[in-house]
């Protein structure tokens, strides 16, 4: 399996404009999780799915993100309008449900977002 | 509110040296803890993943342990090298809770 797979792996724009974050978690992997991280605050969880289905996202922001998996293979994370403190690297991560196999955390390579 | 914690935040050793990373967290209820290795500018590469029924785990020069009752679990390096440079960080899962609680991480530097 390829891993975890973030698009785009960079991206600058202005402030104002919208942000779509994309991931592919890993094929039978059920759970998927965005996470941003910054130097001040680490890595914060944003959002989780369950089989598709947002379980918790008590950690996003603000109502300027959204967050989709219209099916088990896609994810976005959305950001609209975007604002110099959104910048940050954002991670996707997916694994097999809890209680299934060893519950291992697979990590993308991560989307570095930078709002002018 | 759980907490992981990671000390120290940075750590330089000689290369060639052992070295234990230790990772602390204040909820025995715990599935499975996981150890990653970040470098400069990546994503999240795992290293170790222990089981709470387990007490060790090993991979190459890497062996992870986990003691729940002191709510401890330590990562040691045998025989550093330069490219162990990167920051460490422990994962907690508990039972029932998808939540994951990362430590803050520890940045290690092996001088060559």
């Amino acid at each position: 399996d390829a891993g975890v797979i973030q698009s785009p792996r960079h991206e600058v724009t202005e402030m104002g404009q919208e942000v779509t974050l994309r991931c592919k978690p890993i094929s039978g992997h059920n759970s998927l999780f965005w996470y941003r991280q910054t130097m001040m605050r680490g890595l914060e969880l944003l959002i989780y799915f369950n089989n598709n289905v947002p379980i918790d996202d008590s950690g996003m922001p603000e109502d300027r993100f959204s967050a989709k998996m219209p099916n088990a293979s896609f994810s976005t994370l959305k950001i609209q309008p975007s604002e110099p403190r959104d910048s940050a690297v954002y991670f996707c991560a997916s694994r097999p449900l809890a209680g299934v196999g060893t519950g291992e955390l697979f990590f993308g390579e991560g989307s570095r977002l930078t709002v002018l | 509110k759980q907490e992981v914690t990671q000390i120290p935040a940075a750590l330089s050793v000689p290369e060639g040296e052992n070295l234990v990373l230790n990772c602390s967290f204040t909820d025995s209820a715990i599935y499975n803890l996981q150890w990653f290795r970040q470098d400069p500018g990546k994503g999240l590469t795992s290293l170790l993943l222990i089981q709470s029924s387990q007490r060790e785990q090993t991979s190459g020069r890497l062996n992870a342990s986990l003691d729940k009752s002191s709510g401890r679990s330590t990562l040691y390096i045998a025989a550093s090298q330069p490219g162990d440079s990167a920051t460490y960080l422990c994962c907690k899962s508990n039972f029932g809770n998808e939540k994951l609680t990362f430590g803050t991480g520890t940045r290690l530097t092996i001088i060559p």
